[in-house]
């Protein structure tokens, strides 16, 4: 998606292990979300970022941590991996300044916990 | 707790007809309810949104009703195509909390 980035794309891991996803985007937005998606859940919110070094908790954050050293990037960190963190993980950004609310969201990493 | 409640889970619908997708909603600090569209492999992309103060948008064949009182939403493809195949999920955000909720998803397939 433009101006949206993440990465890797897919990434298998195992039980107990350290996991970073990547979210880089280019339109200098403010607000930056991770979010996981499962089958009957819908999306659900993680973590979120206001700004740089300005994040909170969402829905679903336990065992997970974020950081935002610079505008364009978001990181997910899973800080050891489980099984019931296999799923899609979508980084979404919003542009303050729209009147829409509108999020654009990345293609998606899909993490597998083996 | 699912704020924001979606329904069918999956929809099968003959080409040219309708396909109608609903949401209920609690919380009355929701100011924005769009709608996204999901094909596989990609990510939810905006497909029309609307403001509580308006109780219909049509874009093309997309129109979203909105029912205030009721606190429902519902999404209406009129003359589905089988492009239009994908997840198709109802959503709502709150100014205050500057947080989407999405609810959990329908699965449209348009058969030829």
């Amino acid at each position: 998606d433009a101006g949206i980035t993440q990465s890797p794309r897919h990434k298998v891991t195992e039980t107990g292990t350290p996991v970073t996803l990547r979210c880089h985007q280019t339109e200098n937005h403010r607000y930056m979300y991770w979010y996981r998606q499962d089958p009957g859940h819908g999306l659900r919110l993680i973590h979120y970022s206001y700004g740089v070094k300005d994040t909170d908790k969402g829905e679903v954050s336990d065992g997970y941590s974020v950081s935002r050293s610079k505008t364009e990037d978001f990181l997910l960190t899973l800080e050891s991996a489980t099984s019931s963190q296999t799923s899609v993980y979508f980084c979404a950004i919003r542009d303050r300044d729209t009147s829409n609310y509108g999020y654009t969201f990345g293609s998606g990493t899909r993490l597998t916990v083996v | 707790q699912q704020q924001v409640k979606q329904s069918p889970q999956s929809l099968i619908v003959q080409k040219g007809g309708i396909s109608i997708i609903n949401c209920a909603y609690e919380n009355t600090a929701f100011d924005y309810f769009p709608w996204y569209q999901q094909f596989p492999g990609k990510g939810p992309a905006l497909l029309i949104a609307i403001r509580p103060d308006v109780s219909e948008k049509k874009e093309g064949r997309f129109t979203i009703s909105f029912n205030k009182s009721a606190k429902q939403f519902s999404l209406h493809i009129m003359d589905s195509q089988p492009g239009d195949s994908a997840t198709y999920f109802c959503a709502a955000f709150s100014g205050s909390a500057r947080q989407l909720t999405f609810g959990s998803g329908t699965q449209l397939t348009v058969l030829p």
